[in-house]
């Protein structure tokens, strides 16, 4: 069945350093969306992509979707504590427009 | 309301009994998810509701797991005879799919204690 792969599981950084988490779906989706849970929280919307090879930035992130519409990226330039959490990325199955999750990758700021 | 609610918030429970969780999506949202979520772990389908579709029941992992929906509104999650491996925040989510915003809006989840 259809499948959405998520790396890495975890990333630790030092702050200021720049994070990137990719997912990647065994199928073609007609869009993408990501969400962050902070720790202790509920998995919050960050953005959805539509077009393939879209580009959004959302101040120090930025969001890719393939070309193929099969892959997508989160990258966060210069991380911030604020920036700690795990991050999903989820697609759309069928026609009934389920939504299949990543396993999330986990940004842990080095002390 | 304003949002996605769950009750109750935290649930402690013997091992064996029986729980309901409740779920109150966003008024419109003809989908409903409910996952569980382990500490630590990433989010686990346990089912999906779509308008009148049949549910996508698949995710459920035993028959003591059930889960029902009344048309587009409340929905109850139902675990009997609970065990301490049930142990885990349960999630709500609700969404307005086929709109052109898929985007899911989550509860802030059940925290579930079986002793």
């Amino acid at each position: 069945g259809q499948q959405v792969m998520q790396i890495p599981q975890y990333q630790h950084v030092q702050e200021g350093e720049d994070f990137t988490t990719y997912c990647n779906s065994s199928t073609t989706l007609s869009n993408i969306q990501w969400y962050k849970q902070r720790p202790g929280g509920h998995p919050v919307f960050l953005i959805q992509l539509v077009k393939s090879g879209e580009v959004k930035k959302q101040k120090r992130l930025t969001f890719q979707f393939g070309e193929a519409k099969k892959n997508s990226s989160l990258h966060i330039t210069a991380t911030q504590t604020t920036d700690v959490g795990t991050y999903f990325c989820a697609g759309p199955r069928g026609s009934n427009y389920q939504l299949i999750w990543g396993a999330g990758t986990k940004l842990i700021i080095k002390p | 309301g304003a949002g996605v609610s769950q009750s109750p918030s935290n649930k402690v429970t013997e091992k064996g009994k029986d729980v309901e969780l409740r779920c109150d999506p966003i008024s419109g949202h003809t989908a409903l998810y409910w996952y569980r979520q382990r500490l630590g772990q990433g989010l686990e389908f346990l089912i999906y509701f779509q308008g009148n579709s049949a549910p996508d029941k698949s995710g459920l992992p035993s028959d003591r797991f059930s889960a029902e929906r009344t048309g587009e509104s409340v929905s109850t999650l139902t675990i009997q005879r609970t065990q301490q491996e049930d142990s885990a925040v349960y999630l709500c989510a609700s969404s307005s799919p086929g709109t052109g915003n898929e985007k899911l809006f989550f509860g802030s989840g059940t925290q579930l204690s079986v002793l």
